[in-house]
Formats: structure tokens, C-alpha cells, sequence
């Protein structure tokens, strides 16, 4: 079993549309939890640190729930410039190791 | 800033060249690591270590070697390359397990 499951889309929106993003980890020992982007061609770039009581940062929001082991990434009125690939990412019980699920892939259209 | 450089953006090489990655860190981070990046796979820890001098086989060490004798530089090493090895070669760094990664831009290797 994966250490980190998402679906891998993709996800095709218009612009201004509300789209969601959910993964889960298999290591309820896991200690750290991330939403990466990563742009075509690119590297993956952090994009919010997930924290157990929810966090929100501009149109973006992201959820853990620890019970089902679950973590989502909210992402609202959405602009062409969203369009990426969002990786889901767990840090095990290993110092400093993380895990990255195989990413969503979201194009926003006009 | 931290930035984590990466020596080449784009590398063509032939089967059974030695071949080095270089990867070099700029703000002191003990975590440094190797992962390649295929399509449909996600990325793929190869190597990583915690220290100068220590390193830790990751998920697919087959094929590769690492050397960290600096604490700001990291290096794969393909010993023999194949074509398999193709792929998109990305180095990261971390001060510690809390934080996320900071990532070089990758190397897109081609063995010919």
C-alpha cells in the first residue's frame, strides 16, 4: 500500500469555480502534512503546511482529519494561473522523510 | 531565500557513462536528497542523507551512488548509466524533519 493516495484527476474547471482536492496516508503515525504545486517542466514548490485544527491561506484551504486520516485542499474562485499539479505530502515517523502522493493534476479554463 | 542549485538543467549522456549530479545548498541544511520524477510514477526517493559522510538508501538505490563529503553539496552518481535512468532528477534540502523541502529545479537526463 502507498504511503500517500490522491486522486489523479485531472481536474478541468472554469474560471471562478470552487474544486477540491483529497488524499490519505496510511501511517497514522505520520507528523507533517503539506500541499506542494508543481508547474509543468518544474519543480515543486511548497504551497501551504496542513494543520490539524485547518488552516487558510487567500482562496486556498486546508483540512487534516486525523481519525480517517485524511487531508483536503480547498481551492476557491479559481484563476487560469492555479492550473498546475498538487502533490499531497506526509512526514512518517522518519526524521525528515517525506512522502509525496503521485499529484492531481487541475487546468482552469477561461 | 534558501536555494538549492542543481548543475545542469538538461543532460544528454550514453549508456555506460559514469555520470555525476551535482547539487549544491546555500542555508546550512542538514537534509539533503535525491528523487527522480517519471511520468505516471510520481517521484521516487534514490538516496538522502542526514549529515556529511552519512547517507541512507532510499525506495530505488539500485544503480545509483551518493557522495556528501561537504555539508552543502550532495551528488548522485549514475555508475553505469542506462536508458532507464531517463528521467527528471530533482535535489532537496531541509533544515529539519518539520519543515517541508526546498527543491533544486531538476536535471532532465537523457541516456542515449
Amino acid at each position: 500500500r502507498k504511503e500517500v493516495e490522491q486522486d489523479p484527476g485531472p481536474f478541468n474547471v472554469p474560471e471562478g469555480a470552487t474544486v477540491a482536492f483529497n488524499c490519505t496516508y496510511s501511517n497514522s503515525a505520520s507528523q507533517s502534512f503539506f500541499w506542494y504545486r508543481q508547474d509543468c517542466r518544474k519543480e515543486p514548490k511548497l504551497l501551504m503546511s496542513v494543520y490539524s485544527s485547518g488552516n487558510e491561506d487567500g482562496r486556498f484551504t486546508a483540512q487534516l482529519n486525523r481519525a480517517s486520516q485524511y487531508i483536503s485542499l480547498l481551492i476557491r474562485d479559481s484563476k487560469l494561473s492555479d492550473s498546475a499539479t498538487y502533490l499531497c505530502v506526509v512526514r512518517g515517523s522518519t526524521l525528515g522523510r517525506l512522502y509525496f502522493g503521485r499529484g492531481t493534476q487541475l487546468t482552469v479554463w477561461p | 531565500d534558501v536555494k538549492v542549485t542543481q548543475s545542469s538543467r538538461y543532460l544528454v549522456k550514453r549508456t555506460g557513462e559514469k555520470v555525476f549530479l551535482e547539487c549544491v545548498q546555500d542555508m546550512d541544511h542538514e537534509n539533503m536528497f535525491w528523487y527522480r520524477q517519471d511520468p505516471g510514477l510520481g517521484l521516487r526517493l534514490i538516496y538522502f542523507s542526514y549529515d556529511v559522510k552519512m547517507k541512507e538508501k532510499g525506495d530505488i538505490p539500485e544503480g545509483y551512488s551518493v557522495s556528501r563529503e561537504k555539508k552543502e553539496r550532495f551528488s548522485l552518481i549514475l555508475e553505469s548509466a542506462s536508458t532507464n535512468q531517463t528521467s527528471m532528477y530533482l535535489c532537496a534540502s531541509s533544515k529539519d524533519g518539520r519543515d517541508g523541502y526546498t527543491f533544486g529545479s531538476g536535471t532532465r537526463l537523457t541516456v542515449v
